[in-house]
């Protein structure tokens, strides 16, 4: 299974761009990348997912170096309603063949945002 | 679109009491999971359906838990008897079948306490 390792905790401030990395050193072939962020009580939700190079979206940019061994998630200009809990997620996402059972949830990395 | 539907938002209950906690998932999507969520374990896959068949249960704890699906927008994880290490935030999250990006569809969650 591929592990994942990211920070525990990270701190910014209102307007500024927050990167956390995610480490996976045994990435697969078949596997992709996919982050989600948990607000308290709340389910995790979907904010981005790629293979490799980078990924942009309304939300954030996923960026993927090419032996993908980590990637980092950037949120643009933060406000305090990005204070949540951001999970890095590593696995092949063919469900249908059985990939789910790679998908794994960390510790996450909790981010508060200060005014 | 409704999303994941969880049912009941809060149960407090006493030891040896039966739990059921209830899901409907987002119309047409195929596979269904149960995770369970606390602060020593973080989020813990239960057990996972594939049109209604489990696939994979690995993650049930124990013989007191036991999970259903008895049609397409329906689940049921029952807890018999309840114990008060099984207090926990349960989800339940729904994905569709076709190959795309594996995204997860949370409900807000059953947040379980039992005395």
């Amino acid at each position: 299974l591929a592990k994942t390792t990211q920070p525990i905790s990270m701190d910014s401030y209102e307007g500024q761009e927050v990167n956390i990395t995610c480490s996976h050193n045994n990435i697969a072939t078949n596997d992709y990348i996919t982050w989600y962020q948990q607000f308290p009580s709340q389910g995790p939700r979907f904010i981005i997912q790629g293979y490799k190079t980078k990924v942009t979206n309304e939300v954030a940019s996923l960026f993927i170096p090419a032996d993908r061994k980590s990637s980092t998630l950037s949120l643009p200009r933060v406000s305090l309603s990005d204070t949540a809990v951001y999970y890095c997620l590593v696995g092949d996402i063919d469900w249908f063949s059985g990939g789910y059972n790679k998908l794994i949830f960390g510790a996450g990395t909790r981010l508060a945002v200060h005014p | 679109d409704a999303g994941v539907i969880q049912s009941p938002r809060h149960e407090v209950t006493e030891m040896g009491q039966e739990v059921t906690l209830r899901c409907k998932p987002i119309s047409g999507h195929d596979y269904l999971f149960w995770y369970r969520q606390t602060m020593m374990r973080g989020l813990e896959l239960l057990i996972y359906f594939n049109n209604n068949v489990p696939i994979d249960d690995s993650g049930m704890p124990e013989d007191r838990f036991s999970a259903k699906m008895p049609n397409a927008s329906f689940s049921t994880l029952k807890i018999q008897p309840s114990e008060p290490r099984d207090s926990a935030v349960y989800f339940c999250a729904s994905s569709p079948r076709d190959r795309g990006t594996g995204e997860l569809f949370f409900g807000e969650g059953s947040r379980l306490t039992v005395l």
